[in-house]
């Protein structure tokens, strides 16, 4: 059974450029979730989503940045015109659906964005 | 508010044992989470709280008192590999939020 699987492992772009971010939950799960982790600094939660759903996004900056999780396919995070300071590791996580309660999050190994 | 707290750094002997505590503000308890992180690599869980007491799995225990805000993770006979940030994280709603880590240094 593969993990959560996200490409890619290491970005590099140009400030100005768009940085596309890729996650794949693991099997079974249906509920996606994306965190920011600065140099030096504990992991900050953006983004939850479900299948075409975005459940909660209040952690994510609001502007330039967007995430998706289509019917079929990856779950994508979006930084449009990406400046320094979105220089960071980004971690999906995901876990399984229809479970009242607290339950663990799964990671994966994150892509690590450098904007040069 | 939502907040937690951990020590930012702790530095132990191979062989010896640690208590890395996390200290957290939140309504609506709902249990905490102690996760481990290599640098580079991802949150691995390590152990899920939400009655008072301690819960042991192997060489790692976790402890938590809701009155007090206050859980801690203890690891004994520390090898080198347990070398990694430590972060604990209460749920929520649907989502985690996570202390700034404890960074573990194990010295041979």
């Amino acid at each position: 059974n593969a993990g959560v699987m996200q490409n890619p492992r290491h970005l590099v772009r140009r400030r100005g450029q768009e940085a596309r971010l890729r996650c794949s939950p693991m099997k079974g799960h249906s509920h996606v979730y994306w965190y920011r982790q600065l140099p030096e600094e504990g992991l900050k939660f953006m983004v939850y989503l479900q299948k075409e759903n975005i459940i909660d996004e209040s952690g994510m900056p609001k502007e330039r940045f967007s995430a998706e999780f289509p019917k079929e396919g990856p779950s994508i995070l979006r930084i449009q015109q990406v400046v320094r300071g979105d220089s960071a590791a980004y971690f999906c996580a995901s876990s399984p659906q229809d479970r009242e309660g607290p339950y663990e999050q799964y990671f994966g190994p994150g892509t690590r964005l450098t904007v040069t | 508010g939502q907040n937690i707290d951990q020590p930012t750094e702790m530095t132990a002997t191979e062989g010896a044992i640690v208590q890395i505590n996390c200290t957290y503000q939140t309504s609506g308890f709902n249990g905490l989470f102690w996760y481990q992180q290599h640098a580079g690599e991802a949150p691995t869980f390590l152990s899920y709280n939400v009655l008072d007491g301690l819960e042991e799995k192997g060489r790692f225990s976790s402890f938590l008192s809701r009155s007090k805000g206050y859980s801690y993770l203890l690891l004994k006979e520390l090898q080198m590999k347990d070398s990694a940030s430590y972060l604990c994280a209460f749920p929520r709603g649907q989502n985690f939020v996570f202390g700034p880590g404890t960074r573990l240094s194990v010295l041979p």
